[in-house]
């Protein structure tokens, strides 16, 4: 089945400091997404990148959606010690069926250092 | 908050158990989707319905079984539970049939002893 590998796994940063991290996968996806997840709370999503090439920002984030359709970054630009938690990138083939279901990454604990 | 309420928030059982866990999607989603997040497997998919009715399938055990009311809440039922089930469960709900800007509810620990 599709698998989705993200990294890095884990990154320690300072306040401040930009983040990129990314995710690829074997085979393509029609719909990006980018979740965060809080400790003791559910995935909370970020941006939806729905077309090849498509750079989308939200506030201090940008994600782009890579033209190969097999890949996909998020930025996140100075920051701040609430950006701690889990980013998630989950991807869907769409249209019908199980295409509608997210397959997601691993995710990738961030930690920010005040 | 998400507006997904999910029913309870934690829950311990034994072995060979059998429970149910409750979701009630954002008012007007029609579409209510079930995950498992493990610390080994990640977020898994494991079923969606659609306005009462099962859409999609994933990596659900057959001792696993969901469904949809008519008022559009969902439940998930475990039963002959192993120590492996314990995880995470969330329920996510989404307007329209496709998985996009789906909203997760806080989900469900279940604890098997």
């Amino acid at each position: 089945g599709q698998q989705l590998n993200q990294s890095p796994q884990s990154m320690f940063i300072q306040e401040g400091e930009d983040v990129s991290m990314n995710c690829t996968s074997s085979s393509i996806f029609n719909t990006w997404l980018w979740y965060k997840q809080d400790p003791g709370e559910g995935p909370v999503l970020l941006i939806a990148l729905y077309k090849a090439g498509e750079l989308t920002s939200n506030g201090r984030l940008t994600a782009q959606f890579g033209i190969t359709r097999k890949d996909s970054f998020l930025n996140i630009s100075a920051s701040i010690p609430s950006d701690v938690g889990i980013y998630f990138c989950a991807g869907q083939l769409g249209s019908g069926g199980s295409n509608y279901k997210l397959t997601f990454g691993k995710g990738t604990l961030l930690t920010v250092n005040p | 908050d998400s507006g997904v309420t999910q029913t309870p928030k934690h829950l311990i059982t034994a072995t060979g158990q059998r429970v149910t866990l409750r979701c009630s999607p954002r008012s007007g989603d029609l579409s209510v989707y079930w995950y498992q997040q493990s610390l080994d497997q990640g977020l898994q998919f494991l079923i969606q319905y659609y306005n009462g009715e099962e859409r999609a399938k994933g990596n659900i055990l057959e001792r696993f079984s969901a469904q949809q009311f008519p008022d559009l809440h969902s439940e998930l039922n475990l039963s002959s539970l192993e120590l492996g089930d314990s995880a995470l469960y969330f329920c996510a709900s989404s307007v329209a049939g496709s998985g996009t800007e789906a909203f997760f509810g806080q989900g469900t620990r279940l604890t098997v002893v």
